[in-house]
């Protein structure tokens, strides 16, 4: 079985500002995926990045990056120059055959 | 990135009544797709997996007479709440699997609110 964690239910962050997202995950599995998923008040789900497990490299996209420690079992997700669009509900998801969600981190862009 | 349709967006009914709603990948095509169910201020449950031309897996807890999946051709999967009562009502949401990105891509989603 899988499980993803995300610690931090609530994060704020000023506009231009870098904001740091976390995630834990297990699963026994040694091949997966890793994703951060955005959930804007539309509720569409919206992929951010994602991450091959057998890669060492941190994926990066755009103003979007993760720093994944695979030893550690750790995902967080990285934003830069943070925009009022970036306000969401964030996912980290992780998947082998199925995907598992975490809790999800809520978002606030401030002026 | 991939799109995902879902029809419709939101939906009304009177309890009872059966209720179908499409999900389509427009430019992938998908052997597996997923259903969801998200209740307010919570995270994706998955409903079931479905697969082009199979039956689908139900996760435990899930109905499989109460929400028939079918999953005619590469492209579309249908989810159907049959009998739907107030307690149905919620938001489900369709994923389609780009295999070879081992990617799940969503559909927007549709409100159903049954009275």
């Amino acid at each position: 079985a899988q499980t993803v964690t995300q610690s931090q239910p609530e994060m704020s962050v000023q506009e231009a500002e870098t904001v740091t997202l976390s995630c834990t995950y297990d699963t026994s599995e040694s091949d997966y995926y890793l994703f951060w998923y955005k959930q804007p008040p539309s509720r569409q789900m919206i992929l951010v990045i994602r991450q091959e497990a057998y890669k060492q490299q941190n994926a990066t996209e755009n103003r979007f990056s993760v720093n994944f420690q695979k030893a550690a079992k750790s995902f967080s997700l990285k934003i830069s120059d943070s925009q009022l669009g970036d306000a969401a509900m964030y996912f980290c998801a992780c998947t082998a055959s199925k995907l598992t969600f975490g809790t999800g981190t809520r978002l606030q862009v401030t002026l | 990135g991939a799109v995902v349709s879902q029809h419709p967006s939101r939906v009304i009914c009177k309890s009872g009544t059966s209720v179908k709603i499409e999900c389509r990948s427009l430019d992938f095509q998908a052997t597996t797709m997923f259903w969801y169910r998200q209740f307010p201020k919570q995270s994706l449950m998955l409903m079931a997996t479905s697969n082009e031309g199979s039956k689908a897996t139900y996760e435990q807890g899930v109905e499989k007479d109460k929400f028939l999946i079918n999953h005619a051709s590469l492209t579309l999967s249908t989810l159907t709440v049959t009998s739907a009562h107030p307690e149905d009502s919620s938001f489900y949401i369709c994923s389609a699997l780009d295999r070879p990105r081992g990617t799940q891509y969503f559909g927007p989603g549709t409100r159903l609110l049954v009275l």
